[in-house]
């Protein structure tokens, strides 16, 4: 059974920071997908990752997928406030349209 | 038009009570999908739609029972919900089963059942 990890469950960081946020997946998988929720609003895509190496950037946010590891990273360069959201990535049961989000990063930015 | 649709935005409802929640999308797409999110948790997939057809139903229980009219159209009818059952209901959709695209998500509908 695929299950997906996130770390940390809650980032608070200062504007101008660098972090990482980590997901780790348990079996093998074709696809993940980052999005991003604002508080009481649904889900928004950020990235589509299908293969392994695979990197994808927009604005300060570049995620990366190694899929020999299980492991997606999220990495936040030179945060904003605007930035503040929760991120959750989700993994594609291999062969299936069937998702397993991970349990979310709460990111809080502040000045 | 690149986004999905979901009516009402909110809904409060007794146990005794019957109504539905309506998702729609114009973009074509042929996967629209049911999902269900508690307070601080992630989205938990319900149930899938290809071409009309329900592919995958997450052992819900049958109080809810969705519904694709067609391609552009789904519905979740609720029936003798538990208190239990308050949560964001959130529909996506996608171009296709076995895509790589990623799945577009509704507003959602936030559903109080007393």
């Amino acid at each position: 059974e695929l299950k997906v990890e996130q770390n940390p469950l809650f980032l608070s960081m200062q504007e101008g920071k660098n972090y990482t946020i980590y997901c780790n997946y348990s079996t093998t998988s074709d696809r993940l997908y980052w999005y991003r929720q604002d508080p009481g609003k649904s889900l928004e895509s950020l990235f589509v990752l299908l293969s392994n190496g695979a990197v994808k950037q927009e604005g300060r946010l570049m995620a990366s997928l190694d899929t020999k590891a299980r492991l997606s990273t999220l990495h936040i360069t030179a945060a904003v406030h605007d930035l503040s959201a929760t991120y959750f990535c989700a993994v594609a049961v291999y062969n299936t349209d069937k998702l397993i989000f991970g349990t979310g990063t709460r990111l809080q930015v502040f000045p | 038009d690149t986004e999905v649709t979901q009516t009402p935005k909110h809904l409060v409802m007794g146990m005794t009570n019957k109504k539905s929640l309506k998702c729609e999308q114009h973009m074509g797409h042929r996967a629209m999908y049911w999902y269900k999110q508690k307070a601080k948790k992630p989205p938990e997939l319900m149930f899938v739609y290809s071409y009309e057809k329900l592919s995958i139903n997450e052992s819900v229980p049958s109080r809810f029972s969705p519904e694709c009219p067609n391609s552009s159209l789904l519905n979740l009818h609720l029936h003798a919900l538990q208190p239990e059952d308050s949560a964001l209901y959130l529909c996506a959709s996608s171009p296709a089963i076995g895509g790589t695209d990623t799945q577009y998500f509704g507003p959602g509908t936030r559903l109080t059942v007393l």
